[in-house]
């Protein structure tokens, strides 16, 4: 089974601009979720999609938006580029039920200039 | 809301030493427990986790773990480390919302092989 695949790797943009993200899981997972790695802040939730309907969302400003597919595919945006975006974006992906366990992607690390 | 900390930032050790990397978490409800490894310019790796039953966790790699409600901790070691065990490791909680998971981690531990 291919794992959870993040493109693109690596992202250069400059404040003010505006990025898209995007993530496949693993086929017959349905559950997607990112998460925002920063040395200063760690590793912080940015939110999980299930069925194309967002269940859960962290504390990051509306900049930070995502969407899921019917393929189950990803796609995380945002809009007007700080600097203290750049960061390495993880996604991971799961199955259903009350626990599941989480695969994580490779990582897009975005860099804001 | 739960939270993680792990005790320390940076461990340094002598390749097939002993090794213990600490993780305390504050919960009052059941819990799921996990440790993960990240290798430089990859992403997270399971290594094990503690869902329920037996407290003591063998996961991949020669890790274990040792879940204690007591404590509130779930500390994870290995009996001799080799240098490619060399990477940043992170205690994580489950924590459930609306039916729907996510991970808090703690602020992960730098783990250093020196021959």
């Amino acid at each position: 089974k291919a794992g959870v695949t993040q493109t693109p790797r690596y992202l250069i943009k400059t404040r003010g601009q505006q990025v898209t993200l995007s993530c496949s899981p693993i086929s017959g997972h349905r559950s997607v979720s990112w998460y925002q790695q920063t040395p200063g802040q760690g590793l912080q939730f940015l939110f999980e999609y299930f069925s194309e309907t967002q269940r859960n969302k962290g504390n990051f400003p509306g900049r930070f938006s995502g969407r899921q597919f019917s393929n189950s595919r990803s796609e995380m945006n945002v809009s007007t580029l700080e600097l203290g975006d750049s960061a390495l974006y993880l996604c991971a992906s799961g199955s259903s039920g009350s626990y599941n366990e989480q695969f994580f992607g490779p990582g897009t690390r975005l860099t804001v200039l | 809301a739960q939270s993680v900390t792990q005790l320390d930032s940076q461990v340094p050790v002598f390749e097939e030493a002993p090794v213990e990397l600490r993780c305390n978490y504050s919960s009052s409800v059941s819990v799921y427990l996990f440790w993960y490894v990240q290798y430089p310019n990859q992403g997270l790796q399971l290594l094990l986790k503690y869902l329920s039953g037996s407290t003591l966790v063998k996961g991949i790699n020669g890790f274990e773990a040792e879940f204690n409600k007591s404590q509130t901790s779930f500390h994870l070691r290995k009996p001799s480390v080799h240098i490619s065990d060399t990477a940043e490791y992170f205690c994580a909680v489950s924590e459930l919302l609306q039916g729907a998971q996510k991970l808090v981690f703690g602020q992960g531990t730098r783990l250093t092989i020196n021959p």
